[in-house]
Formats: C-alpha cells, structure tokens, sequence
C-alpha cells in the first residue's frame, strides 16, 4: 500500500504569518495534487505537480514536488482567513484512484 | 460550465436498508471515481468507471456497487446498510485520459445510518 503522511495534523496562525504542511511517502507518484476541502464540501483541486523537482506557484501558495517524487510541500506566506480549511496531498496510483493522506487542518484567525 | 452533482444531499436509512447515490459528471468528462470519506479513515477509493467499465475497484466487500450511464452519469448502490457505512461519498469527474490530470469532486452525499 502506498501511504502518504502528512504534517502536521493540526495548524493555528494569525493571520499574516506563513505556513508549510509537508506530504511525506516511501513510495514514488506519478503525481502529487493538493487539494483544500471546506466543512459539508468536496475537496477542491489546487494544483498537481508531475515532474520531480517542480516548483509551482499560485498566488500566495507555493507547491513543491520532492527530485524523488515521493514528498511535496505547501507554503502559504502571508495567510488569510480565507486559506482556513482541510488541506490534502493525494499521490495518484492509477484510474481514478487517488491515495489520500490524512490531511492538515489549517485555521487562520484575523 | 456546470461543475460535479450528486443527489442527494443528505440520506438517513435504517441499518438492512440499502441506497442509491446519483452523480452527474462535468460535461465531457468520461471518468467518475467514487470516495468514501469518514473521521476515522479519510478518503478511501471506492471504484472508477470509464465509459461504462468498471476499469478500478478500491478495497470495499462486495455490498457497494456501482454502474455508469452511456451518458456518462454514475450510480453507486450500497446493500444491506451497516452502521459504519455512515460517511459522506463523493464523487470525482475527470476527462479520464491520464493519471495524472486532477479531479473536480462533487460536494458528496452525506449518508447516516441508524
């Protein structure tokens, strides 16, 4: 089985600090997405990084995909309250199947 | 254009009884994935259907099953409800051509069992 950890669990900032949540495995992804998933909503695709070593950047949101492809990051820099929510890393391993981790819950507080 | 739907919203069934949950895909898209998602287990893969196959099968007995439309629209039937099929399930639509393309998720059906 192909986990996927994430880190940390949980995260509280105020808001204009930054922020990383790291998306650790043992096994090598086609792929990394990262999704965002509010409460009673379906998660919502961020970005998907496929080349090892690949730097994407969204706004405020960095993604970073590890040279093995087995670990990526998120950095947000200056957080908002609206970056408040289930942050998940999901590895593709084949048709429609995702393998998800667990999740960082962020909470970003004015 | 018109993103993932599934109906219902909310579900309340009685342990034995079984369900049917609807989604209708982004127009186009040939792919639909099924998820489960509870607090104790996060998303876990129910199964994937590609124009009308069953083409993956996540680790779920036998009781969930699913079928795909030639309309590309996806059912997934849970028999014999327990109490711990309570969860919400999702679904995803993609365009299905490749592994690595990103999903749009439906805003999932919320399933309680008593």
């Amino acid at each position: 089985t192909q986990l996927l950890e994430q880190s940390p669990q949980f995260l509280s900032i105020q808001e204009g600090e930054n922020l990383t949540v790291y998306c650790n495995s043992s096994s090598v992804f086609s792929s990394l997405q990262w999704y965002r998933q509010e409460p009673g909503e379906g998660p919502v695709l961020l970005v998907t990084v496929v080349t090892g070593g690949e730097v994407k950047k969204l706004k405020r949101l960095t993604f970073q995909f590890g040279d093995a492809r087995k670990d990526s990051s998120l950095h947000i820099t200056a957080a908002q309250p609206g970056d408040t929510g289930l942050y998940l890393c999901a590895g593709a391993i084949s048709w429609g199947k995702l393998q998800f981790g667990a999740g960082t819950q962020v909470v970003v507080t004015p | 254009k018109a993103g993932v739907t599934q109906t219902p919203r909310y579900l309340i069934k009685t342990r034995g009884q079984q369900v049917t949950l609807s989604c209708s895909p982004i127009s186009g898209h040939r792919s639909v994935s099924w998820y489960q998602q509870t607090p104790g287990q996060g998303l876990q893969f129910l199964f994937e259907y590609f124009s009308e196959t069953q083409r993956n099968k996540g680790n779920f007995p036998g009781r969930f099953s699913g079928r795909q439309f030639s309309n590309s629209r996806s059912e997934m039937n849970v028999s014999t409800l327990e109490l711990g099929d309570s969860a919400l399930y999702l679904c995803a639509s993609s365009s299905g051509r490749a592994t690595n393309y990103g999903y749009t998720f439906g805003s999932g059906t919320r399933l309680t069992v008593v």
